[in-house]
C-alpha cells in the first residue's frame, strides 16, 4: 500500500527566496513519485516525476525534486520564488510501472510575498 | 493536441436531481480516472478504467454514484440522486503506459 504525507498545508515565501515543499511517502514497492501544481480554477498539471532513474529530477518552471530512499522523501524545491509560483502543489505516489492507483497528498498552498 | 475535456465546467443543481458529468480522454490513452476534490478530503480517486473496463471502483462513495466508459473516447460519472455533500470538483484524467496522468480542468458541482 502507498501513502503520501505533505508537511505544511500552507507555506509562505518572499519573492526571490528558496521554495521548499515537503513530501514523505510510504510504499511497499519501489514507487513512482510525482509533483503536480494546481492554479486557481484549473486542473492539476504535472511538474515533474521520478520513475527510478536519476534521483534528482528537474521539472518545469525551474522546479526540481530529489528522491531520497533512506528518508522516504521527495521534497520539491526552487531556488528563487516568483509571484507566478503561487498555487497549490500536490505530491503523489503510485506503485510503480503497471500500477495506476495514484495516491495524492493533501496539498500545500504556496503563497509568494512581494 | 487537445487535453482531457470535461463538461459541464460548472453545474448547480437541486438536491435529488440526477447529475451527469462527461469526459473525453486524450486520444490514445487507455487509462481513465475519475477524482473528486473537496477541502475536507482532498483529492480522492473514485474509479479508474483500463481499455474501457472498470478496474478499481473502491473509491466510489456509495451506490448513488456510477461511472461508465462505453468507448475509448467517452466516459460519464453519474450521481443519482444528488445530495449537498456531493458538492465538489470532479476531475477526469487519462494516461497511457508511462504513468503520467493528465487532468481535465474539472467539473465544479454545487448541490443545493
Amino acid at each position: 500500500a502507498q501513502s503520501v504525507t505533505q508537511l505544511g498545508s500552507h507555506v509562505s515565501v518572499s519573492e526571490g527566496a528558496l521554495v521548499l515543499l515537503r513530501c514523505n511517502y510510504s510504499s511497499s514497492v519501489p514507487p513512482y513519485l510525482f509533483w503536480y501544481v494546481q492554479y486557481p480554477n484549473q486542473g492539476l498539471q504535472l511538474l515533474l516525476k521520478y520513475t527510478s532513474a536519476a534521483t534528482l529530477v528537474k521539472g518545469i518552471n525551474g522546479f526540481e525534486a530529489e528522491f531520497k530512499k533512506s528518508e522516504t522523501s521527495f521534497h520539491l524545491t526552487k531556488p528563487s520564488a516568483h509571484m507566478s509560483d503561487a498555487a497549490e502543489y500536490f505530491c503523489a505516489v503510485s506503485g510503480g510501472s503497471g500500477t495506476y492507483k495514484y495516491i495524492f497528498g493533501t496539498g500545500t498552498r504556496l503563497k509568494v510575498l512581494a | 493536441d487537445a487535453g482531457v475535456i470535461q463538461s459541464p465546467r460548472h453545474e448547480v443543481t437541486e438536491m435529488g436531481q440526477e447529475v451527469t458529468l462527461r469526459c473525453k480522454p486524450i486520444s490514445g490513452h487507455d487509462y481513465l480516472f475519475w477524482y473528486r476534490q473537496t477541502m475536507m478530503r482532498g483529492l480522492e480517486l473514485l474509479i479508474y478504467f483500463n481499455n474501457n473496463v472498470p478496474i478499481d471502483d473502491s473509491g466510489m462513495p456509495e451506490d448513488r454514484f456510477s461511472a461508465k466508459m462505453p468507448n475509448a473516447s467517452f466516459s460519464t460519472l453519474k450521481i443519482q440522486p444528488s445530495e449537498p455533500r456531493d458538492s465538489a470538483v470532479y476531475f477526469c484524467a487519462s494516461s497511457s503506459i508511462g504513468n503520467t496522468i493528465y487532468f481535465g480542468e474539472g467539473s465544479w458541482l454545487t448541490v443545493v
